[in-house]
């Protein structure tokens, strides 16, 4: 079964200090993983996709395929990085569907 | 830029009443999706259109249904709403293109079933 697991709610870090939000994946082809991003009163919106390998607003993620992983990284979170997170993976049914994590609420205190 | 509207940023609603949700999108999208948001349960597909006309089942669809007759409006109705429905509706739509992967969300509908 494909699906894919955030296993902390809520993450709660100092600022400055780094960030990891862990997102898991079952899935057994190749897989397309995205992390979305929903600031406090915003729409739900795309953070990074894991085929462009770029760093967006200083968050990465990389794939990893041995551990089945795809985690949310910053080496120094800022307050305004304080929203709900998810993690998405495009399933195997050519539709554009995605499969949603559970979410992580990140909260960056001063 | 994307847009996509949903009709209503707050609803209430009795026990029992059919409820439409619409989502308009200005961008020519194929597909387009409707979920529900629940702390702690993440975002769960309801349907999907990939076509006017066309719906497929998500994860959740008992009690709903869609509506595609244009390209760009997906309508959301829940024939006999329930308590357990109360919760918050987003809307997306994406290119037709598999393995692009971005879609566009609404702001959502907070929907409380009394």
């Amino acid at each position: 079964a494909q699906r894919v697991t955030q296993p902390e709610k809520l993450l709660s870090v100092f600022k400055g200090a780094p960030v990891e939000l862990k997102c898991n994946y079952s899935y057994s082809g190749s897989p397309e993983l995205f992390w979305y991003v929903q600031y406090s009163r915003q729409r739900l919106q795309l953070l990074l996709r894991h085929i462009s390998r770029e760093s967006i607003k200083g968050f990465t993620a990389d794939l990893n395929k041995g551990e089945t992983s795809f985690h949310l990284k910053k080496p120094f979170a800022q307050e305004e990085d304080s929203a709900m997170y998810y993690c998405a993976l495009e399933g195997s049914s050519n539709t554009g569907k995605l499969i949603f994590g559970q979410g992580t609420t990140l909260q960056v205190k001063p | 830029d994307v847009k996509v509207t949903q009709s209503s940023r707050y609803l209430v609603k009795r026990t029992g009443e059919k409820v439409f949700l619409e989502c308009v999108q200005d961008m020519d999208h194929e597909n387009m999706f409707w979920y529900r948001q629940d702390p702690g349960l993440g975002l769960r597909l309801i349907y999907f259109s990939y076509d006017v006309k066309m719906k497929e089942k998500g994860d959740i669809p008992e009690g709903y249904s869609v509506s595609r007759e244009k390209k760009e409006r997906f309508s959301l109705i829940l024939e006999s709403a329930s308590t357990n429905q109360t919760s918050m509706y987003l809307c997306a739509s994406s290119p037709g293109l598999a393995g692009f992967g971005e879609q566009f969300f609404g702001p959502g509908t907070r929907l409380t079933v009394l």
